[in-house]
């Protein structure tokens, strides 16, 4: 049973295409994120959703854009894909009530932009 | 506002011997202080974290990591290191009053056979 799970894993696409990775956890937390990690390993928060609502929205390109239906999922949407694109996208969630709480990571998307 | 950082890119030992990884943070309020683990083309693991209380928290596959107030550090450490611990290890901290954790650069351990 995987916890917080995201797909597709690999993600090959080029320049000035649309794409979404999907995102899903199974352990009723409330609070989700998206993650980029780059080149050297540096991780950034992109956006954190809590209860469905948009809680964080780092300086991330316009052409990024989350979507939550419901607690459980948040997809990113990228909209004219460009090589600056290409990383690695973590998805994680965290139930935010309880103090203290640790993150789950989903396993990670590779995006490369051709 | 929180940041933390991880003076060293990478942290060499050999099997067997004694390992540390660095963390200082800082944070406005209190502090929760979190390590993870990731190894190649994996999501993050987490190891163990610190609330409150002891200062000295034990986690997974028998690492530990030690609060320090007065320096605003959480290294980890881990008495007896072995090959499968090398890997990359981020420290995060979140101020009590915020959602969202802030990590590290992290630090690629290598553990020499």
């Amino acid at each position: 049973d995987t916890a917080v799970s995201q797909t597709p894993k690999y993600l090959v696409t080029q320049m000035g295409n649309d794409k979404s990775i999907k995102c899903e956890q199974n352990l009723g937390h409330d609070t989700m994120y998206w993650y980029k990690q780059d080149s050297k390993k540096f991780l950034k928060i992109m956006f954190s959703y809590n209860n469905k609502e948009l809680i964080i929205n780092e300086t991330v390109p316009n052409r990024f854009s989350p979507k939550s239906p419901d607690k459980a999922h948040l997809n990113l949407h990228i909209n004219s894909l460009e090589l600056g694109d290409s990383a690695v996208y973590f998805c994680a969630s965290s139930q935010f009530g309880q103090g203290g709480a640790e993150a789950f990571f989903g396993q990670g998307t590779r995006l490369t932009v051709v | 506002a929180q940041s933390v950082a991880q003076p060293e890119d990478q942290v060499n030992v050999a099997e067997g011997n004694p390992l540390t990884v660095k963390c200082t943070y800082s944070v406005s309020g209190n502090p929760y202080l979190f390590w993870y683990v990731q190894y190649p083309n994996r999501g993050l693991q987490f190891l163990l974290k610190y609330i409150t209380g002891d200062n000295l928290v034990k986690g997974s596959y028998g690492f530990e990591a030690e609060f320090n107030k007065s320096q605003t550090s959480f290294h980890l450490k881990k008495p007896s290191a072995l090959v499968s611990d090398s890997a990359l290890y981020f420290c995060a901290v979140r101020d009590i009053r915020s959602y969202i954790p802030t990590f590290g650069r992290g630090t690629s351990l290598i553990v020499h056979p």
